[in-house]
């Protein structure tokens, strides 16, 4: 099966704390990229990558931190700087050019005790 | 820079009723639209992309038709079912690769 996997789909984190939420794709594409999704609110862009060890900060890169040392992989680091956490985040990977139609993964929800 | 807007914020029809949902644009020279679909708790899930040089693009029950030139893009789905209600969200690329721009989306819900 081809595809985005994301993991853990929950994730609690205590103030404080940095965590990890894992992103995984098969589909051989190019682009990867975080969103954050809050109640009520469109999808708002973290990080993107367009190849592998190159990033650059979206809209909101506040508190996150990213890396991508392989292709398929693009994990997303919450720090403790990032004052309002909790919301649920969404992996995507696309083409770079041509059809470059974004395929999401499943979503990892975080909540700060 | 590219705005997404989509209105109304929710919408509710019949079983059977025809769909339409609405999406504007602020930047006419986009590069495709995207239409997507998500359940409650869920990701994302791709219904449509047209590209800048098409007018519409049809699968199955659902057709998008965008219109540049008035930055709008539309999606219609044709007689409803309560499997269609979901939360339906349009995006816009911010430059020629892939950044995307989201609306806020419309919430359907097909009542029986």
């Amino acid at each position: 099966d081809g595809g985005i996997t994301q993991s853990p789909k929950y994730l609690f984190r205590k103030e404080g704390q940095n965590v990890t939420l894992s992103c995984e794709q098969n589909l051989n594409h190019d682009a990867m990229y975080w969103y954050r999704q809050d109640p009520g609110q469109g999808l708002r862009l973290i990080y993107y990558s367009q190849i592998v060890n190159d990033f650059q900060k979206g809209d909101i890169a506040e508190g996150y931190s990213v890396s991508r040392e392989k292709k398929e992989s693009f994990p997303l680091t919450v720090t403790s700087a990032q004052k309002n956490p909790t919301a649920f985040y969404l992996c995507a990977s696309s083409r770079l050019a041509g059809n470059n139609e974004q395929f999401f993964g499943p979503g990892t929800r975080l909540t700060v005790l | 820079k590219q705005e997404v807007t989509q209105i109304p914020a929710a919408l509710s029809v019949p079983e059977g009723e025809n769909l339409v949902l609405n999406c504007s644009f602020t930047d006419s020279a986009i590069y495709n639209l995207q239409w997507f679909r998500q359940d409650p708790g869920k990701g994302l899930t791709s219904l449509l992309l047209i590209q800048s040089s098409q007018r519409e693009q049809t699968s199955g029950r659902l057709n998008a038709s965008l219109d540049k030139s008035s930055g709008r893009s539309t999606l219609y789905i044709a007689a409803s079912q309560p499997g269609d209600s979901a939360t339906y969200l349009c995006a816009a690329p911010t430059d020629s690769w892939g950044k995307l721009q989201f609306g806020a989306g419309t919430q359907v819900v097909v009542t029986p």
